[in-house]
C-alpha cells in the first residue's frame, strides 16, 4: 500500500499479559523500523529490519520484547508479560533505503498496560 | 545522553511571520538530518531533509540550514500559517534515525 498501516490503533492489556502489534510497510520498502514514544516525549529506537533480517536491534530491551518481519506477512512487535512502563505509543516506519532516506511512519498503536 | 537536542519545548509565532525551530546534535558521525511534523494521534510526517554535504535545502515555505562546525540545524517556515501548528521533531541519521524531543509550534492568528 501507499501508507504504513499499523494495527490495532489501541491495545489494552493487564500487567503480565502478552501484547502483539502489527505493521504493514509501504510496498517496495525494504526497511522497517520500530520506535517507542512514551508520554509524548522522544522517540526511542527499538529495532530495524532489512526485509526479513534484523538490521539493528540495539534499542530492543533484552527481555520480553521480540519482533519479526516475515515474507508476505505484516511485521510484528511482541511484548511478553507486559509491565506498566511498557505503556506507550509504538510507531512503525518504513524506508526504501537505509541511512539517507526519510522514514514514513504509521499512525502508531497506543498500548495501555493496566 | 541525548544526541539530538531541541532546547525549546514550545514556540509561539504570529501568522505570516517567520518560525525558526532550532536543533543541536553531538554526534559528528551524523550525515543526514531531517525534520518531521506531528499532529496529535498521527504518526510523524516527513517535511524536509539535508545531507551533511550541504548547508541549505529549500522546499516551498520550508528551509533547513545546517551548520556542521556548530553542530546545529534550524528549520525556517515563512510565512507561517495556522496549519503549521504542530510538534516538530528534528532527527539525525548515521544508519538509524535518532529524534529530538520536539518543539510545539503555535501559530497565533
Amino acid at each position: 500500500g501507499e501508507e504504513v498501516a499499523q494495527t490495532p490503533k489501541h491495545l489494552v492489556r493487564g500487567e503480565g499479559q502478552k501484547a502483539k502489534l502489527y505493521c504493514a510497510p509501504i510496498k517496495g520498502h525494504s526497511y522497517v523500523f520500530w520506535y517507542q514514544q512514551v508520554l509524548k516525549n522522544e522517540f526511542k529506537f527499538l529495532i530495524s529490519f532489512q526485509n526479513e533480517n534484523v538490521f539493528d536491534e540495539t534499542g530492543m530491551p533484552k527481555e520480553r520484547f521480540s519482533a519479526k518481519c516475515l515474507p508476505n506477512s505484516p511485521c510484528s512487535l511482541e511484548i511478553q508479560a507486559t509491565k506498566l512502563e511498557d505503556s506507550a505509543v509504538y510507531f512503525c516506519a518504513s524506508a526504501d533505503l537505509s541511512g539517507n532516506s526519510p522514514l514514513h511512519f504509521g499512525n502508531g498503536t497506543r498500548l495501555t498496560v493496566t | 545522553d541525548q544526541q539530538v537536542k531541541q532546547n525549546s519545548p514550545s514556540l509561539s509565532v504570529q501568522e505570516g511571520r517567520i518560525s525558526i525551530l532550532n536543533c543541536d546534535y553531538t554526534n559528528s558521525m551524523f550525515d543526514y538530518f531531517l525534520w518531521y511534523k506531528k499532529y496529535p494521534a498521527e504518526g510523524p510526517t516527513f517535511l524536509i531533509s539535508i545531507s551533511s554535504i550541504k548547508d541549505k535545502n529549500e522546499d516551498g515555505r520550508f528551509t533547513v540550514f545546517l551548520n556542521k562546525s556548530a553542530k546545529h540545524l534550524s528549520l525556517h517556515i515563512v510565512p507561517s500559517q495556522p496549519g503549521d501548528s504542530a510538534v516538530y521533531f528534528c532527527a539525525a541519521s548515521d544508519d538509524k534515525i535518532i529524534f529530538g524531543k520536539g518543539t510545539r509550534l503555535h501559530i497565533l492568528p
